[in-house]
């Protein structure tokens, strides 16, 4: 079935330093991919998106680019906040069989530090 | 605008109690979705819909039942509440399969 892995986390950086979390997925056709960021004691909130191979999605200075020939989707900031310390998840939206279907995977806890 | 409401935000219950957890969405979307979180899991998948009167199972379904009887609402049903059930449930809904999925505020429940 459709499945989301992303790198061990937690992730712990000093501001300003660059960030990457890794993201690979396995799905039949061609899925949507998300990533979703949780503040502490909030629900997911939409960080960026890209529906089709080799688009780019990007949104506060974070950006993900949906690589079809390595079935990954990571997640790149070239100079992190404090304020970005959060939990952050890569999803996959399915369009084959299971169709309908939003999965996430684990979660990558990243902690900034001044 | 309200988006997507979850009530009750905390509950207790004891082993072997039922209840509901509800969750209302405004947007007039399609699909809806149920997940709980659970410390080192993420989040994972219990029951989802993609409309009305259509529903299906996650990858976690055992325990949980659901309906989809209108667009707005999509319950979810613990049948005998187990310690094991002790989670942070989120529903979620969206306009289509390339869209964003809107959150709710979360239930965190116990069981004891």
């Amino acid at each position: 079935g459709d499945s989301v892995t992303q790198m061990e986390g937690p992730v712990t950086l000093s501001e300003e330093a660059f960030l990457t979390i890794n993201c690979t997925y396995t799905a039949t056709g061609y899925p949507s991919l998300f990533w979703y960021v949780q503040y502490p004691g909030e629900g997911l909130q939409l960080l960026l998106k890209a529906t089709k191979a080799d688009d780019k999605g990007s949104n506060k200075g974070f950006e993900a680019t949906y690589r079809k020939e390595t079935t990954s989707f990571h997640l790149e900031k070239g100079s992190v906040q404090v304020s970005d310390s959060a939990v952050y998840f890569c999803a996959l939206s399915a369009r084959g069989t299971s169709y309908g279907k939003l999965t996430f995977g684990q979660g990558t806890i990243l902690t900034v530090h001044p | 605008n309200a988006g997507v409401t979850q009530t009750p935000k905390f509950q207790v219950l004891k082993t072997g109690q039922s209840m509901t957890l509800q969750c209302a969405q405004d947007m007039n979307h399609e699909y809806m979705s149920w997940y709980r979180q659970d410390p080192g899991m993420g989040l994972r998948l219990i029951h989802y819909s993609v409309g009305a009167g259509i529903t299906d199972q996650g990858e976690v379904p055992n325990g949980y039942n659901v309906s989809r009887s209108t667009t707005e609402d999509f319950p979810l049903r613990l049948l005998s509440a187990a310690p094991s059930q002790t989670s942070v449930y989120f529903c979620a809904s969206r306009k289509a399969v390339s869209t964003e999925a809107f959150f709710g505020q979360g239930t965190r429940l116990t069981v004891v």
